[in-house]
């Protein structure tokens, strides 16, 4: 059936470092959003994504779209400790409203 | 406001027991659903309901009831439990179904079955 992949499961930076998650859907997505889940708390909206090829930033974070609408990167530039959580994508199952479909999410670790 | 409001915040449950997960939402979303959170696996989905009086299957039902009386509420039911519904269960509501449109989660309810 429909996936939604994300990679990678884990990544540790060093404070200052860069990240990047990427997902993946198997079907073109109608669009895709990103939670960000810090260590014992719930999953916050982050952002949503609609266009083809679509780039929205928020401060040091960037999410993009693919031309195709079946994957999502988002990146952060120069990572703090406050960025540390787990970071998910989802998308909706095509033809099924209702069914908002999560990827497994990249938990990140930075060392100060 | 309070947003989405869950309850119990942790429960321990003997095999075979059943319980009722109750959530609350102030927002008048029309959208709610239910997530269960294991440890690489993600967020899977329980149950949703696009308003009051429909309910649908998600990703992984089996083990769990869920009914939709008022806007406001959507409990989710286990009738009889099982060490593998040991996770953490997260209710989330969204003013947008259809897979658009932020989702609101609580807190969540951590679950351990013995």
């Amino acid at each position: 059936g429909q996936q939604v992949m994300q990679i990678p499961q884990y990544q540790h930076v060093q404070e200052g470092e860069d990240f990047t998650t990427y997902c993946n859907s198997s079907t073109t997505l109608s669009n895709i959003q990103w939670y960000k889940q810090r260590p014992g708390g719930h999953p916050v909206f982050l952002i949503q994504l609609v266009k083809s090829g679509e780039v929205k930033k928020q401060k040091r974070l960037t999410f993009q779209f693919g031309e195709a609408k079946k994957n999502s990167s988002l990146h952060i530039t120069a990572t703090q400790t406050t960025d540390v959580g787990t970071y998910f994508c989802a998308g909706p199952l095509y033809n099924q409203g209702g069914k908002l479909i999560f990827g497994q999410g990249t938990e990140l670790s930075v060392k100060p | 406001n309070a947003g989405v409001t869950q309850t119990p915040k942790f429960q321990v449950l003997k095999t075979g027991q059943s319980m009722t997960l109750q959530c609350a939402q102030d927002m008048n979303h029309e959208y709610m659903s239910w997530y269960r959170q294991d440890p690489g696996m993600g967020l899977r989905l329980i149950h949703y309901s696009v308003g009051a009086g429909i309910t649908d299957q998600g990703e992984v039902p089996n083990g769990y009831n869920v009914s939709r009386s008022t806007t406001e509420d959507f409990p989710l039911r286990l009738l009889s439990a099982a060490p593998s519904q040991t996770s953490v269960y997260f209710c989330a509501s969204s003013y947008l179904g259809g897979g658009t449109g932020e989702l609101f989660f609580g807190e969540g309810s951590r679950l351990t079955v013995l």
